[in-house]
This record gives C-alpha cells, structure tokens and sequence, in this order.
C-alpha cells in the first residue's frame, strides 16, 4: 500500500550494529504498528503505538526499541543487532474511529544480520 | 489471550479446482476475523473480513470465507483456483478491546496448471 512507507527496502548490516528502520503514513491513522515475520512463524508483533505518547509492547519486544516522532512516523530501532534478527519487518497502520476493522501493511524491509 | 491457528503449511490445488485454506481462532468475545495475501516480494494485502452479520462473507479477487462461530473457524474460500491466487495467506483475529491483530502462521497456497 503506498499510503505506508518504509526505509530502507533491504538493509545487510553486521552484528553489534545500530540500525534504524523507519516507517511513514499519509493515511492520518493514529495507530501504528511493527511485526517481524520469519518462515514458519507467520508475524508477530514487536511494538504497537496507538498515538504519540502512547507507545506498547508486543509479543517480542526485546531487543527493539519505538519512536514515535510523529502521528505519521514511527522508527523501530536495533540498538546492538544480532543474527537471529535478520527477517522480514512490516509497519502497519490502523484508525481508531475503525479500530476493529483492518490494518495496512507497508511493503517490508528486509534485513540481514551477518 | 487471542491466537488463530492454520493447521495446513500448504495447500495445493489444480487450477480451476476449488480451493479451501483453512483457519481456526481462540478469543474471548466476539471475534473480529481477517483474511490477508502476500505475494512474493511485496506487503500484506487485505482480503476480506468479518466483523458481523451474514456469516459468508466476500472478498477481493473471488475469495470468500465462512464464519461458524460453533466450530470457531473462518475458512477461506474460492470456487475455481488460478494460478495466480498461488500466494501466502494469512488468517488474523482481533478480540474485544484496544488490541492489535494477531496472526496465523500462514498457509502456502500452490495453484497448478
């Protein structure tokens, strides 16, 4: 969906590194969301912010920290990536005034630990 | 908590065969049920979903999907398969609250010529 955002597409990076990946919404949804899926185990949830101040844990958090700069921004970081990090990471967003209807993914980044 | 389960890691199907790509949930309350695609190399695609009312509902490019709330399924659906519905699809469910949605682990969808 090209309403959301997200840099970079694909990132190698080495292991003890600090990286940032960023997402971005035109979609005005307060609610937005990271997942990591990796094969066999579908996606799960890293961290979920329902507006600027308010920022949630998900199911696998550590290891990752949020910002959310913005309604329209919200940066996932790996302070000291390591290997088992590498996998495929979606940004998705979400309205409140719809909050149990759908969310919109981003298209990914992929990202590699070596 | 919430969970779906997708008991089949991949479904193969002959094109213009009917195609079934099944899905069981676990919440409390009432179920809100989602159907997403992901085609290789790209996001996830909302299919369809339920929310409440008529228990067949219909989706994006043919799909359709069957609440049974005794059975705690919502099994995706397509009358005649084509090639090009070869994708990964996930099932997904929201409970009651302010919670995010949780997935399944995704079933491999395989539409042979």
């Amino acid at each position: 969906d090209a309403d959301v955002t997200q840099t970079p597409r694909n990132r190698i990076t080495k292991t003890g590194k600090r990286i940032m990946l960023e997402c971005s919404q035109t979609k005005g949804h307060d609610r937005m969301y990271w997942y990591r899926q990796d094969p066999g185990l579908g996606l799960r949830l890293i961290y979920y912010s329902f507006d600027v101040k308010d920022i949630n844990k998900g199911e696998i958090s550590d290891g990752y920290s949020v910002s959310r700069q913005a309604q329209a921004k919200f940066s996932l970081s790996l302070e000291s990536a390591i290997p088992n990090q590498t996998a495929l990471y979606f940004c998705a967003t979400s309205d409140k005034q719809t909050a149990r209807y759908e969310q919109y993914f981003g298209p990914g980044t992929r990202l590699t630990v070596t | 908590a919430q969970s779906v389960a997708q008991p089949e890691d991949q479904v193969n199907v002959a094109e213009g065969n009917p195609l079934t790509v099944k899905c069981t949930y676990s919440v409390s309350g009432n179920p809100y049920l989602f159907w997403y695609v992901q085609y290789p190399n790209r996001g996830l695609q909302f299919l369809l979903k339920y929310i409440t009312g008529d228990n067949l509902v219909k989706g994006s490019y043919g799909f359709e999907a069957e609440f049974n709330k005794s059975q705690t399924s919502f099994h995706l659906k397509k009358p005649s398969a084509l090639v090009s519905d070869s994708a990964l699809y996930f099932c997904a469910v929201r409970g009651a609250g302010n919670t995010p949605l949780v997935f399944g682990k995704g079933t491999r969808l395989s539409v042979i010529a």
